[in-house]
């Protein structure tokens, strides 16, 4: 079964610093993709960024970069010059191969001080 | 940048009740998502609809659960007769093309309350 974890209930970090969220997750499967997903409050899920696991190289999307450690299952994202606006719930989410399921993970609250 | 919307924000409803819940998915889309989370838990899949039929469901989509595309633009949940353990908030999703079909664009959420 595919399970996914995050450890960090919740993390602070001071504005533009950087910081790091943990995920990791369990599957047999060798294809499948990994996403983070930002929920800023009452507002719906966004997509931060996206792995696909057969590539090697850590996706990044501007401040946003990955980790991704596949013999380790698992896929961290790190956040660069932490902005107010980067406060919310991230989620980190699988999905196999061609299949459209996605598990998620509990959360991470990141809150930013100015 | 289109958006999915969901319709109503909040629901209240008394036990035993009928509800439905309304998304209008991003308009290009083939494929609809429900999913939920109970206030606490991790965000769970409920159900995939494509070509006007469900795709899969997990175990939490029983009888008392339906979908339905009843026109080009909505997509609905109905719970039949609901239950105190089916408060939580309720995401619809839509994705386009499978082979494209990397991200899952979600609405706001709707926060179903059961009394």
């Amino acid at each position: 079964a595919q399970t996914v974890t995050q450890s960090q209930p919740e993390m602070s970090v001071q504005e533009a610093e950087t910081v790091t969220l943990s995920c990791t997750y369990d599957t047999s499967e060798s294809d499948y993709y990994l996403f983070w997903y930002k929920q800023p409050p009452s507002r719906q899920m966004i997509l931060v960024i996206r792995q696909e696991a057969y590539k090697q190289q850590n996706a990044t999307e501007n401040r946003f970069s990955v980790n991704f450690q596949k013999a380790a299952k698992s896929f961290s994202l790190k956040i660069s010059d932490s902005q107010l606006g980067d406060a919310a719930m991230y989620f980190c989410a699988y999905r196999r191969g061609n299949f459209n399921k996605f598990y998620f993970g509990s959360g991470t609250k990141l809150n930013v001080k100015p | 940048e289109p958006e999915v919307t969901q319709t109503p924000s909040h629901q209240v409803t008394q036990m035993g009740q009928e509800v439905i819940l309304r998304c209008v998915p991003i308009s290009n889309h083939l494929y609809f998502y429900w999913y939920r989370q109970i206030l606490g838990q991790k965000v769970e899949f409920l159900v995939s609809f494509y070509n006007n039929e469900i795709s899969e469901k997990s175990e939490i989509f029983d009888d008392q659960f339906s979908v339905e595309r009843p026109d080009g633009s909505n997509f609905t949940l109905k719970i039949r007769s609901t239950k105190l353990e089916d408060s939580a908030m309720y995401f619809c999703a839509s994705s386009g093309l499978l082979a494209e079909a990397y991200e899952q664009y979600f609405g706001p959420g709707t926060r179903l309350t059961v009394t």
